[in-house]
């Protein structure tokens, strides 16, 4: 079974500081993605990597960045923490098939609160 | 660009009621179809998917039909139950280079005893 797998299910952090959410992937996945997920708002896509050292961004990046040092494991910063990054962050790899389609797999989530 | 549109929640059915979750897309080119559920306290979890359009995807009693004609994939089983209350996800992909998936917005599903 793939495994997704994210450092922390909970995690309380006071404005300002610098926090570090880590993601990694056992199934040798090239593309990977941070999202939050806010009520009434659904999932966001904040970066995503689709190799080593790359990334772009995704919907809503201001207020974070990303690093991607080894293909499994994927990090997401909050160089600043501010009260509204408070949210539920959920990571995702992506297997694609030889029959042409893509799945992405998740990570349980880690809830962000900021005070 | 390509978008999902899925009824809003949050749905209340009583146990054994019949479920419909209508999701609808857009897409440029022929996208791979999802159902993603999202169960308390946890991540997403793939439920189903569809490759093609007439395609059906099921699982655990759920069924979706990839509509081409109608660019819809609606959400539908024949009797829930209390341990299906969650958030459902529709999602499309289009095999590109960065393999994006598309999310509606999702839609709370409440099942009462």
């Amino acid at each position: 079974d793939v495994k997704v797998t994210q450092s922390s299910r909970y995690l309380v952090k006071r404005t300002g500081e610098k926090v570090f959410l880590e993601c990694v992937q056992d199934m040798d996945h090239e593309n990977m993605f941070w999202y939050r997920q806010d009520p009434g708002l659904g999932l966001r896509l904040i970066y995503f990597s689709y190799d080593v050292k790359m990334k772009e961004k995704g919907d809503i990046p201001e207020g974070y960045s990303v690093s991607r040092e080894k293909k499994e494991r994927f990090s997401l910063i909050l160089e600043s923490a501010s009260t509204n990054q408070t949210s539920m962050y959920l990571c995702a790899s992506i297997g694609v098939f030889t029959w042409g389609y893509n799945e992405q797999f998740f990570g349980p989530g880690t809830r962000l609160t900021v005070l | 660009g390509d978008s999902v549109t899925q009824m809003e929640g949050p749905v209340t059915l009583s146990e054994e009621a019949f479920l419909t979750i209508n999701c609808t897309y857009t897409a440029t080119g022929y996208p791979s179809l999802f159902w993603y559920v999202q169960y308390p306290g946890e991540g997403l979890q793939l439920l189903l998917k569809a490759t093609k359009a007439d395609d059906k995807g099921s699982n655990k009693g759920f069924e979706a039909t990839y509509r081409k004609e109608t660019t819809s994939f609606h959400l539908e089983k024949g009797s829930v139950q209390v341990s299906d209350s969650a958030v459902y996800f529709c999602a499309l992909s289009e095999l590109n280079r960065d393999d994006k998936i598309i999310f509606g917005k999702g839609t709370r599903l409440h099942i009462l005893p």
